[in-house]
């Protein structure tokens, strides 16, 4: 089956500092990824649909400033957490898919701001 | 704005037992609705995808069900096994645009041996 790749898996950071996610479709071209925000015991959050080669679609209260999306290539999108708060912390997840009806889910990146 | 809620939060069985994981959701016009399973600190797997017009799926020991008027959708995993310990989610698509998914907070199953 398709897979869809993130890197880091886990990252710690200082308070202030920028932190970029990535995100990749291992063996598929990606028009489109979706990017989700999971905090402890809550729902996974849509934040943002990214689209190759223009702008990304923030989801309401999603700030566009401070989550930098880039979808430079058919494979690869990445979500820039910028001057990373405590707050921010959370388990960031991307999918993608080759059909509507098909999401693949990356294994995730937990991001802990100290 | 669609909303799924899925009971019970949480569900402790003896391995063995059959059980049913329960998801509503607000608007009856989806796309289509799927049960995935997250494992601690790990991505999602697919389960089972039911399309609007279908009422079941079926892999293995699990068997979705969906009753898209009410709104609600059910999860049966027969003869759970330890190895079924997870969280399980519900999410649905809303028409139009299948990719956009809306999520419940979803089941933690905890099957002991």
């Amino acid at each position: 089956g398709a897979v869809v790749s993130q890197h880091p898996s886990w990252v710690i950071c200082k308070s202030g500092t920028s932190v970029k996610i990535e995100c990749r479709s291992l063996d598929f071209q990606a028009t489109t990824m979706f990017w989700y925000r999971q905090f402890p015991k809550q729902s996974l959050m849509l934040m943002a649909t990214s689209n190759e080669g223009s702008k990304a679609t923030y989801e309401q209260g999603v700030e566009k400033d401070k989550f930098l999306i880039n979808h430079a290539s058919l494979t690869l999108s990445t979500l820039t957490v910028t001057s990373a708060h405590p707050e921010d912390s959370s388990f960031y997840i991307c999918s993608s898919g080759r059909a509507p009806d098909t999401q693949y889910f990356g294994p995730g990146t937990r991001l802990t701001v100290l | 704005k669609q909303e799924v809620t899925q009971i019970p939060a949480a569900l402790s069985v003896p391995e063995g037992e059959n059980l049913v994981l329960n998801c509503s959701f607000t608007d009856s016009a989806i796309y289509n609705l799927q049960w995935f399973r997250q494992d601690p600190g790990k991505g999602l797997t697919s389960l089972l995808l039911i399309q609007s017009s279908q009422r079941e799926q079926t892999s293995g020991r699990l068997n979705a069900s969906l009753d898209k008027s009410s709104g609600r959708s059910t999860l049966y995993i027969a003869a759970s096994q330890p190895g079924d310990s997870a969280t399980y989610l519900c999410a649905v698509a809303t028409q139009g645009g299948s990719e956009k998914l809306v999520f419940g907070k979803g089941t933690k199953l905890t099957v002991n041996p």
